[in-house]
């Protein structure tokens, strides 16, 4: 199974800051890589799909990059409503896994 | 409006069974692959299983394989994850969630329900 590892697990920024959220993935998985965002008490919510493509309706601060096994999310300018965990999750192969979450919280 | 509401949770002892149902509408349902994911109290989400579009293809995650199994009733336009020999470490809320793109296979998934709160314990 491809194991995907996010860092910092958790980051406390301030309102305005630039955010960025690291995935790595156990083997190549081109771009097949996705960005969710999940609120307390919430269901996840698919913000960036195939690594860099922003989902309908997402603000445009949210931004992915990267191939291969090394992957970035940005939140260009943290708002107090992106207060969340942020979940990665790959696509590449079976079984589809998730790393372990970012806690985002304003400082 | 695409909606997937989940149900069938509740408290279940160690060795029993439970069957969670997933509502879809909004969308034509035999067109999407569905998957169901999981969340433990205060841990991250696991993907435990998924199935086709047409009922014909499924996957379940090594740690359900034998004793969980994922179907759907596209008349119904309804999924279930029928879950046998439940352990404590089957608690969890359980979310169902809709593949974005039609003919795909569990990619990325774009509606997911409120979950459902499964609980194993003596």
């Amino acid at each position: 199974d491809i194991q995907m590892t996010q860092s910092p697990s958790s980051l406390s920024a301030s309102v305005g800051d630039r955010v960025t959220i690291t995935c790595q993935a156990t083997q190549d998985i081109s771009n097949y890589l996705n960005w969710y965002q999940q609120k307390p008490g919430k269901a996840p919510k698919l913000l960036i799909y195939g690594a860099s493509s922003l989902e309908t309706g997402v603000p445009s601060r949210f931004s992915g990059s990267g191939s291969g096994t090394d992957f970035t999310f940005t939140i260009s300018s943290l708002q107090p409503e992106d207060i969340a965990t942020y979940y990665c999750q790959h696509y590449n192969n079976l079984p589809r896994t998730f790393g372990g979450g970012t806690k985002v919280e304003i400082k | 409006e695409v909606q997937v509401l989940e149900s069938g949770g509740g408290l279940v002892q160690p060795g029993g069974s439970l069957r969670l149902s997933c509502a879809a509408s909004g969308f034509t349902f035999s067109s999407y692959a569905m998957s169901w994911v999981r969340q433990a109290p205060g841990k991250g989400l696991e993907w435990v299983s998924g199935i086709s579009g047409s009922g014909g293809s499924t996957y379940y995650a090594d740690s359900v394989k034998g004793r969980f199994t994922i179907s759907r009733d596209n008349s119904k336009n309804t999924l279930y994850l029928q879950m046998n020999s439940l352990r404590a470490e089957d608690t969890a809320v359980y979310y169902c969630a809709k593949d974005r793109n039609p003919s795909t296979s569990w990619y990325y998934f774009n509606y997911w329900g409120q979950g459902t709160l499964v609980t194993v314990s003596s």
